[in-house]
């Protein structure tokens, strides 16, 4: 069975600093990997994903995130945070060998503040 | 929020009633998804359907039925079996094509309260 977890419910960052958003998965074999931010009442906007190659992954507005097959982790991170970037963000897997047409699982979540 | 409508944005339903939750997309993906979300736990996967006239059973189905007659539409009805069903309830699509890599769209949700 394929797993998300978030261990951190609730991050705290000044602006300008950089910011983390940790995730570690659970899949058999290989991962597709996909981060999701929410904002209040809206639905999910996709960032980024990771499929294969290189382990850093950009994404939309400044984020990227950091593939290590052997923690088995796949952290969302930015250099310098902004206090527009305060949301609910959802770490999300698949497994490779499943079809392009299977539920993604999600963690249940991490709300980032930024405080200016 | 992509090609994904959902309607209405908030619904208020008394106890005992069974209510209808609208999707629709433009994308032309074969697959939609409905999730429950609920403050501390994350999204939970309620029905999904990988192609018209079919569909299957999420982690959290009791209580709720679907439909998919039409590649654009999945509704979803939230039954009176349903104990608690005040939530934000989001519709999700994503193309079969191009892969298993493929990222789910999501509408913009949809808020349910019972009164």
């Amino acid at each position: 069975a394929q797993s998300v977890a978030q261990p951190e419910d609730q991050v705290n960052v000044a602006e300008g600093n950089p910011l983390t958003v940790k995730c570690t998965y659970s899949v058999s074999g290989n991962p597709y990997l996909f981060w999701y931010v929410q904002y209040p009442n809206r639905g999910l906007q996709f960032l980024l994903k990771y499929i294969t190659g290189d382990n850093l992954v950009k994404g939309s507005y400044g984020f990227e995130a950091e593939f290590n097959k052997s923690q088995t982790s796949f952290h969302l991170k930015k250099p310098s945070a902004l206090v527009s970037d305060s949301a609910l963000y959802f770490c999300a897997v698949r497994a490779q060998g499943a079809a392009g047409n299977t539920p993604l699982v999600f963690g249940k979540g991490t709300r980032l503040s930024v405080i200016a | 929020d992509g090609g994904i409508t959902q309607s209405p944005k908030y619904l208020f339903r008394k106890e005992g009633q069974n209510v209808t939750l609208s999707c629709e997309q433009n994308l032309n993906h074969d697959a939609m998804y409905w999730y429950r979300q609920d403050p501390g736990q994350g999204l939970r996967l309620i029905y999904y359907s990988q192609i018209v006239n079919d569909f299957q059973k999420g982690d959290i189905a009791e209580g709720y039925s679907v439909s998919r007659e039409k590649k654009e539409s999945f509704p979803l009805t939230v039954t009176s079996a349903q104990k608690n069903p005040t939530a934000f309830y989001l519709c999700a699509s994503s193309t079969r094509g191009r892969g298993p890599y493929n990222e789910q769209f999501f509408g913009p949700g949809t808020r349910l309260t019972v009164l």
